[in-house]
C-alpha cells in the first residue's frame, strides 16, 4: 500500500521568504501526487497535481512542486511567501491502479511572521 | 461550475442522538468520498461512493454509514453519538474514473460538536 510523509508539522517563515514543505512517498511504480491547501475552518483546495511528464509542475497561488523519482519526494516551493499563505498544507498520493482514493499525509502548518 | 456543497454547516448534537450529513457533488462527478478530520487523527477517510454503491471502505465502526442517489448526492449517517465523533466532516467529488486521476475537490465541510 502506498503512504505519504510529511516531515515537517510546523514551518514558520517570515513574509517574503522562500518555502519548501517536504512530501515523501512510498510506492512501487509511478504515483499520481498531489498538493492541498486549507485554510483554517474551510475545505482542502487542490493546488497542484503530478500525473506524468515534465516533473515540475506549477499550480495555483505562485506554487510549483518537483517529483523527485530518485528521493521518492515531492516538495513543495514557493519564492516568495505572502501572509495570506499560512494554512495547513496536505501532500497526496495516488496510485495508476486498485482504489481511487489517494493517501494523504498528516499536514503541515505553515505560520508567516510579517 | 458550482463547487461541491455540504449541509449543513454547522451541527451540535448530544450523544447517543444520530446525524445525517449532506453533500452535492460538481456536476457530472460520479465518485463521492467522505472523510473525518480532527487535530489528532488527522484526515482519515471514511467511504466512496460511484454510481450508488459503496465501492471503498476506510476503518470505521458500523455506526458510520452512507448513501448515494442517482444525481450523485449523497449522505452520511452517523447513529449513536460519541464525544469522539465530534469532527470536521469532509466530502470531496471526483471524477471517479481512470481518466479522472484520483483528482478530489472538496467541500467546506461540516462541523460537527458532541456534547
Amino acid at each position: 500500500a502506498q503512504s505519504v510523509t510529511q516531515p515537517d508539522i510546523h514551518i514558520t517563515v517570515s513574509e517574503g521568504a522562500s518555502l519548501e514543505l517536504r512530501c515523501n512517498y512510498s510506492y512501487g511504480a509511478t504515483p499520481y501526487l498531489f498538493w492541498y491547501v486549507q485554510s483554517p475552518g474551510q475545505g482542502l483546495q487542490l493546488l497542484l497535481k503530478y500525473f506524468s511528464g515534465d516533473t515540475l509542475v506549477q499550480g495555483i497561488k505562485g506554487f510549483e512542486a518537483e517529483f523527485k523519482r530518485s528521493q521518492s519526494s515531492f516538495n513543495l516551493r514557493k519564492p516568495s511567501v505572502h501572509w495570506s499563505d499560512a494554512a495547513e498544507y496536505f501532500c497526496a498520493v495516488g496510485t495508476s491502479g486498485g482504489s481511487y482514493i489517494p493517501t494523504f499525509g498528516r499536514g503541515t502548518s505553515l505560520i508567516v511572521h510579517p | 461550475k458550482a463547487g461541491v456543497t455540504q449541509t449543513p454547516r454547522y451541527l451540535i448534537k448530544t450523544r447517543g442522538q444520530q446525524v445525517t450529513l449532506s453533500c452535492s457533488p460538481i456536476s457530472g462527478h460520479r465518485s463521492v468520498s467522505w472523510y473525518q478530520q480532527t487535530p489528532g487523527q488527522g484526515l482519515q477517510f471514511l467511504f466512496e461512493y460511484f454510481s450508488e454503491t459503496q465501492r471503498n471502505k476506510g476503518n470505521f465502526p458500523g455506526r458510520f454509514s452512507g448513501r448515494q442517489f442517482s444525481n450523485s448526492r449523497s449522505e452520511m449517517n452517523v447513529s449513536t453519538l460519541e464525544l469522539g465523533d465530534s469532527a470536521l466532516y469532509l466530502c470531496a467529488s471526483s471524477p471517479g474514473t481512470s481518466g479522472g486521476h484520483h483528482e478530489q475537490y472538496f467541500g467546506p465541510g461540516t462541523r460537527l460538536t458532541v456534547t
